[in-house]
């Protein structure tokens, strides 16, 4: 089974500065997605990035960009010039390839704080 | 488009009572998926529908909870009877097969207290 590891429970960044987050996972398939979501504090779940395995460039959403290193199992969140927007909860999740199982597989969640 | 809907958004009940949660996915979308969310566990999958098929129900914790889904528009998640250590937020979630990565897309949650 597939697992997803997120050993820091909490950062804090200063506004306008980089934060990165991490975020491992263990899997012997070939072909998956990795995505991060962001619950701020209204709950709501909302998908911030996504990376398929099988492509090499790193994904990019404005302010967002992954460190994907399919070798070394890693998927790192990279947040330039933060806003206090950006503070909320931070979940790492993995996904087989389409027409496997389609079941996301999260990792624990990582508080992440804005400093003004 | 209206989003995934769940209601209601928030349920308070008695230890015994029967408790039911409703989800309507994103029209067009055949996944549906039920997640919970606790502090101590973090967000568990509880179970999947694939065209209103469960595909994985491995997820519910056991027999006092089940789901049905009986058209592509609406899903129920019973549990029966509630227990204190219940108590979580439970999410509904869709995704459209095939779709782009499969990506879900999340309600806004039932935050369910048990007393």
């Amino acid at each position: 089974a597939q697992t997803v590891t997120q050993s820091q429970p909490e950062m804090s960044v200063q506004e306008a500065e980089t934060v990165t987050l991490s975020c491992t996972y263990d899997t012997s398939e070939s072909d998956y997605y990795l995505f991060w979501y962001k619950q701020p504090p209204s709950r709501q779940m909302i998908l911030v990035i996504r990376q398929e395995a099988y492509k090499q460039q790193n994904a990019t959403e404005n302010r967002f960009s992954v460190n994907f290193q399919k070798a070394a199992k890693s998927f790192s969140l990279k947040i330039s010039d933060s806003q206090l927007g950006d503070a909320a909860m931070y979940f790492c999740a993995y996904r087989s390839a389409p027409g496997a199982n389609s079941k996301l597989t999260f990792g624990k969640g990582i508080t992440l704080s804005v400093r003004p | 488009d209206a989003g995934v809907i769940q209601s209601p958004r928030h349920e308070v009940t008695e230890m015994g009572q029967e408790v039911t949660l409703r989800c309507k996915p994103i029209s067009g979308h055949n996944s549906l998926f039920w997640y919970r969310q606790t502090m101590m566990r973090g967000l568990e999958l509880l179970i999947y529908f694939n065209n209103n098929v469960p595909i994985d129900d491995s997820g519910m914790p056991e027999d006092r909870f089940s789901a049905k889904m009986p058209n592509a528009s609406f899903s129920t998640l019973k549990i029966q009877p509630s227990e204190p250590r219940d108590s979580a937020v439970y999410f509904c979630a869709s995704s459209s097969v095939p779709g782009i990565s499969y990506e879900q897309y999340f309600g806004p949650g039932t935050r369910l207290t048990v007393t």
